[in-house]
């Protein structure tokens, strides 16, 4: 059973029209990630979550927001997306303590922005 | 230099060939090590985690030496199904919920 799971996992949209991404965990892990991959690129953390402790990497766009309302649930907003958007977007979660930092992936959103 | 690195590939090896990976960090205070498997279009998985010299898993085994700050990965007896990319991924800090360090994953594919 999926642990992890994001939706939608396929997501086209417009230049410049807002669009949001979702991610849920029934683990229960305190920490949730958002992470940009283009092809044939490493995963680029984007933010991150410890509770409700927002934390943004400091060369990511003001373009990228995201909220957490819960300890389940985690959205990334992209307000206004270009065309170097289009990417794979995918969200972890992790327990400190617990399996010393070992993060668990969502299937993924690929973005298409035509 | 970068946080993590890797050999790209593509490693091309016929079934049942031993293969070996090597990744290479900067951050000589990092704790923690992983070995993730990343299929195409698809999330990536964990394969394996090293938190002192090594750990082996069936065909697999991943090596950890501190001193020349390198990870590796062995896959014995390669099959189809081991085509992949494989992520070496390197926890920079001692406490949770901090940033991975990914390296852009080895290539390989495994041929009939």
């Amino acid at each position: 059973d999926a642990m992890v799971i994001q939706n939608p996992r396929y997501q086209v949209t417009q230049f410049g029209k807002p669009v949001t991404l979702s991610c849920s965990q029934t683990l229960n892990h305190n920490v949730m990630y958002w992470y940009q991959q283009k092809s044939s690129q490493a995963p680029k953390l984007l933010f991150h979550y410890y509770d409700k402790d927002f934390n943004n990497e400091a060369d990511t766009p003001d373009n990228f927001q995201s909220r957490r309302p819960n300890t389940s649930f985690c959205f990334l907003d992209i307000r206004s997306p270009g065309l170097g958007d289009a990417a794979m977007y995918l969200c972890a979660t992790s327990l400190p303590g617990q399996g010393r930092d070992i993060q668990y992936f969502g299937a993924g959103t690929r973005l298409s922005v035509l | 230099r970068k946080e993590v690195e890797q050999d790209p590939g593509p490693f091309n090896v016929p079934e049942g060939a031993t293969v070996a990976f090597n990744c290479t960090y900067s951050n000589s205070a990092s704790q923690s090590f992983f070995w993730y498997r990343q299929d195409c279009r698809k999330e990536p998985k964990l394969l394996m985690s090293v938190y002192s010299s090594g750990n082996e898993d069936g065909r697999f085994t991943a090596q950890l030496n501190r001193a020349s700050q390198y990870i590796s990965l062995l896959i014995r007896d390669s099959k189809l199904s081991d085509s992949a990319t494989y992520l070496c991924v390197v926890n920079p800090a001692t406490h949770s919920g901090y940033a991975l360090n990914f390296g852009k994953g080895t290539s390989l594919l495994v041929t009939p």
